[in-house]
């Protein structure tokens, strides 16, 4: 079976804190990975993909993903957050029925 | 900004009345999808299409159809709406050469009293 797991639904984190979210999938082969981010009203926004080669990806507005086989992981990271990325983010897997299947999400909060 | 828009942007309607939502795109992309979100459970595959005529099922079809008569248009009709169909529904293109990436629409938020 395929599917996304997001452990953490609400993270609150301080401006200028660094940020990881948690993103573990299950699925039999390399799977292609993609981080999204939703701000309050608004459509997906892709931040990054992973599809092969090397592990780290980085994708817009600062923020990075690690593809770690072995923990079955995706977690997205920023060194630094900015009150402006709060926000809702989706991990989501692209895998043999040739369908995106997303997690639940995790909320982030940044606080002054 | 992959160039969809949706309309309407908000619904409201009555319990057993038909609906049609609209995405609307303007670059020949071949793929073209349905999403509900829902709090708790991420976003969900409704319909997709892979071709003008070519439409397939996916998760949480029940209550739902579409239609794809030409390229930029994609329709999803509630054809009796229920209450559990409240929900925010999010069009999405696949990138070309790329159907694995996709991009999404701002939206349409309805609401079933």
């Amino acid at each position: 079976a395929q599917s996304v797991t997001q452990p953490d639904i609400h993270i609150t984190v301080s401006e200028g804190a660094s940020l990881e979210l948690r993103c573990n999938y299950s699925y039999g082969a390399t799977p292609y990975l993609f981080w999204y981010v939703q701000s309050p009203g608004q459509g997906l926004q892709l931040l990054l993909k992973y599809f092969s080669g090397d592990t780290l990806v980085q994708g817009i507005k600062g923020f990075e993903a690690e593809f770690k086989r072995s923990q079955s992981s995706f977690n997205l990271r920023k060194p630094s957050v900015h009150w402006s990325d709060a926000a809702e983010y989706f991990c989501a897997l692209f895998g043999a029925t040739n369908k995106l299947i997303f997690g639940t999400g995790t909320l982030l909060a940044v606080q002054p | 900004d992959a160039g969809i828009t949706q309309s309407p942007r908000h619904k409201v309607t009555e319990t057993g009345t038909p609906v049609t939502l609209r995405c609307h795109q303007t670059e020949n992309h071949r793929y073209m999808y349905w999403y509900r979100q829902d709090p708790g459970h991420g976003l969900r595959l409704i319909h997709y299409s892979y071709g003008v005529k070519d439409t397939d099922k996916g998760e949480v079809s029940d209550g739902y159809s579409v239609s794809r008569s030409k390229t930029e248009d994609f329709l999803l009709t509630l054809e009796s709406a229920t209450s559990s169909q409240t929900s925010v529904y999010f069009c999405a293109i696949n990138d070309f050469g790329d159907q694995e990436t996709q991009y999404f629409g701002p939206g349409t938020r309805l609401l079933v009293l």
